[in-house]
C-alpha cells in the first residue's frame, strides 16, 4: 500500500531563517506530488505541483520554492522565511504507477511557526 | 473565476442528530467534486468524491453527497452525527486527471453537542 510521510510535524522558526520541508511517498512510482498551505482559519491554498523529477510548477508567487530531486521527494525550501510563511503545510501525491489520477492523498502536515 | 463556497464556518449539532455541510462550486469545465475531513493538527481523510453517473454518492463513515449541477451545489450529509465527527471539513473541486490539484473551500468546523 501506499503511505506518504512529511517531516517534521512542527516547527518554530526566526525570521530571516532558511526553511526546508521534505515529503516521501512509498509504494508507487512518477506519482503527482503537491505542496498546500492552510493559514489559519482559512482553507488549502495549492502552492506547488510537480508531475516527475526536476518538474515544478507555481501556483502562487511567494517567498518559497520546491524542488523534486527523487521521484518520490518533494522538498518545500525558503531562503528568508517571513511571517507571513507561518502556518500548516501539507504534501499530498495523486496519480502514480500508471493508475488513475482522480484523488489526492494527503500527509500529516507540518505545523510552521515563524516568530 | 473557479472557486468553492462553503457558507458555513461553523455548525454545531447534537449527537444522533442529522447533518447537512453546504458546498457551492463555480467551475468552468466537469468538475470533480470531494469531500475531506481535518481533524485538529492532522492531513486530510477523503470522504467521498463523484466523477459522474449516479449524483449521490457513498462515503466512509456513514456520509453521503448529493451533487446538483443546476445548483452547482455537492452538499455533505449524515442522518446520525457522533462524537467523533467532530472536525472540519472540507470541499474541493478538480478536473478530470488532475487528481491533487484542486480548489477548496474554506472549510466548516463541526462541533457535536453531548
Amino acid at each position: 500500500s501506499q503511505t506518504i510521510h512529511q517531516w517534521p510535524a512542527t516547527l518554530v522558526q526566526p525570521v530571516g531563517s532558511p526553511l526546508s520541508l521534505e515529503c516521501t511517498v512509498e509504494g508507487t512510482s512518477n506519482p503527482n506530488l503537491y505542496w498546500y498551505r492552510q493559514a489559519a482559519g482559512r482553507g488549502l491554498q495549492l502552492l506547488f505541483y510537480s508531475v516527475g523529477i526536476g518538474q515544478i510548477s507555481s501556483e502562487v508567487p511567494q517567498n518559497l520554492s520546491a524542488s523534486r530531486p527523487q521521484d518520490r521527494q518533494f522538498i518545500l525550501s525558503s531562503k528568508k522565511l517571513l511571517l507571513s510563511d507561518s502556518g500548516f503545510y501539507l504534501c499530498a501525491w495523486s496519480g502514480g504507477s500508471g493508475g488513475q489520477n482522480t484523488e489526492a492523498f494527503f500527509g500529516q502536515g507540518t505545523r510552521l511557526t515563524v516568530v | 473565476a473557479q472557486s468553492v463556497t462553503q457558507p458555513d464556518i461553523h455548525i454545531t449539532v447534537s449527537e444522533g442528530a442529522s447533518l447537512e455541510l453546504r458546498c457551492n462550486y463555480s467551475y468552468g469545465a466537469t468538475p470533480y467534486l470531494f469531500w475531506y475531513v481535518q481533524s485538529p493538527g492532522q492531513g486530510l481523510q477523503l470522504l467521498l468524491k463523484y466523477f459522474s453517473g449516479d449524483t449521490l454518492v457513498q462515503g466512509i463513515k456513514g456520509f453521503e453527497a448529493e451533487f446538483k449541477r443546476s445548483q452547482s451545489s455537492f452538499n455533505l450529509r449524515k442522518p446520525s452525527v457522533h462524537w467523533s465527527d467532530a472536525a472540519e471539513y472540507f470541499c474541493a473541486v478538480g478536473a478530470y486527471n488532475q487528481g491533487g490539484k484542486l480548489i477548496f473551500g474554506q472549510g466548516t468546523e463541526l462541533s457535536v453537542k453531548p
